[in-house]
């Protein structure tokens, strides 16, 4: 049973444009998102984070947006860059004040930015 | 310069054999953790460990087995009861405050044939 749903395998954009990468939950229990930038072969980076206390988070030219009553985040990427070409994944974790802290992962959206 | 070190990078086994992936981090993090990667997949958990001499079961533990003696450290024994043992394996650790992201070592590509 997914609970973290990535539905775009990938996603092309032309530099300069936006790219928009959504994901879906199901557990409505989740109370910390985030994302993750991953290059071939090496492990994934922390982009940005978005707690469910919040709906818009921002960090230059990354944004992230929760809908918890649709169970929904998207990240937004603007403008797009050739360098943002990678794989994607959305994270999510309970409530757990630090005992028992584990992400749950997309299956990830892979994301390439035309020149 | 901190940061989480798997290694090897690549590393190549018989069916049938056991074989151990190095984790080691100095960022002073209490928590580590196992992923594995396939294509298509995404990100599965293995095992996790919140303090020294303790750790719990993730999502897909079967036929793999970890130990964590040292915070630094936490290696992972890929044993000959895993059924599918090749695939993209991840390190990752963090602090052990509320919500800290993981922050990942570079992988190990495990292939047995």
């Amino acid at each position: 049973d997914q609970q973290v749903k990535q539905n775009s395998p990938s996603l092309s954009v032309q530099e300069g444009r936006i790219s928009i990468l959504n994901c879906d939950y199901t557990n409505s229990m989740f109370d910390y998102f985030l994302w993750y930038k991953k290059y071939p072969a090496e492990g994934p980076t922390f982009l940005i984070s978005i707690s469910s206390i919040k709906d818009k988070n921002e960090d230059g030219r990354f944004t992230v947006f929760l809908n918890k009553s649709a169970k929904h985040l998207s990240l937004h990427i603007v403008p797009s860059q050739p360098g943002d070409s990678a794989v994607y994944f959305c994270a999510a974790s309970l409530p757990s004040g630090g005992s028992n802290y584990k992400l749950t992962f997309g299956k990830g959206t892979l994301l390439t930015v035309n020149p | 310069d901190g940061g989480i070190t798997q290694s090897p990078k690549y590393l190549f086994r018989k069916e049938g054999q056991n074989v151990t992936l190095s984790c080691e981090q100095n960022l002073n993090h209490d928590a580590m953790y196992w992923y594995r990667q396939d294509p298509g997949q995404g990100l599965r958990l293995i095992y996790y460990s919140q303090i020294v001499n303790d750790f719990q079961k993730g999502d897909i533990a079967e036929g793999y087995s970890v130990s964590r003696e040292k915070k630094e450290s936490f290696p992972l024994t890929v044993t000959s009861a895993q059924k599918n043992p090749t695939a993209f394996y991840l390190c990752a650790s963090h602090l052990s405050s509320y919500n800290s992201p993981l922050h990942f070592g570079n992988g190990t590509r495990l292939t047995v044939t």
